[in-house]
């Protein structure tokens, strides 16, 4: 069965602070997509990025790198030099393709606060 | 172009009562999913609609449904509120089935 784990619930930083959020997946198809969300206390998740299964390229977008490795089902996310706008819940989710449903499942969340 | 868009932002109900809630996706878009997303259960996927078509549901009651208009735009329907319905329903919308979700606001129901 699917599931996305993010073991840390809550995470406090010092501004400037590099932070790694972790994100294990379980599934049995081959061909699947994981996500990253950001949900300030608005409440709208906010997209950061995409990695389709067959892409194991790590991405650097600024502040925000991840790390996707298939071989620990890990994907990963860094924020370097941490801002206290980076404040928010971040989210994990697995989306398969093969089985044909390509509904999202989401991790619990991590809840990130960066103080000044 | 303009986001995901809910409506209401808000709404209070009593027990027993139904309400409708509405989404209108990108524009261009033409799937649309829903999620109910709550401190103890998280997020949690409720169905999606793809050319007013309902393509995949998730767990619940069928106190939970839902359409998709032809432009699109779709609402969903909880019947016979209870006090555990209370939650903030995201509404997200894709170009295709395979591609990202983009999220609204959601809508804040508050069942008392």
């Amino acid at each position: 069965a699917q599931k996305v784990t993010q073991a840390q619930t809550e995470i406090s930083v010092v501004e400037k602070e590099d932070v790694t959020l972790d994100c294990v997946y379980e599934t049995r198809d081959t061909t699947y997509y994981l996500f990253w969300y950001k949900q300030p206390p608005s409440g709208e998740l906010v997209f950061l990025i995409r990695r389709n299964s067959f892409d194991e390229q790590n991405e650097i977008s600024g502040r925000y790198s991840w790390n996707f490795q298939k071989s620990t089902s890990s994907f990963n996310f860094t924020i370097t030099a941490s801002q206290v706008v980076d404040s928010a819940v971040y989210f994990c989710a697995l989306s398969e393709a093969t089985s044909g449903t390509y509904k999202y499942i989401f991790g619990t969340g991590t809840r990130l606060k960066v103080l000044a | 172009k303009a986001g995901v868009t809910q409506t209401p932002r808000y709404l209070i109900k009593t027990r027993g009562q139904q309400v409708t809630l509405s989404c209108s996706p990108i524009s261009g878009h033409r799937s649309v999913s829903w999620y109910q997303q709550t401190p103890g259960q998280g997020l949690q996927f409720l169905f999606e609609y793809f050319s007013e078509t309902q393509r995949n549901k998730g767990n619940f009651p069928g106190r939970f449904s839902g359409r998709q208009f032809s432009n699109s735009r779709s609402e969903m329907n909880v019947s016979t509120l209870e006090l555990g319905d209370s939650a903030l329903y995201l509404c997200a919308s894709s170009s295709g089935r395979r591609e990202t979700q983009y999220f609204g606001p959601g809508t804040r129901l508050l069942v008392l």
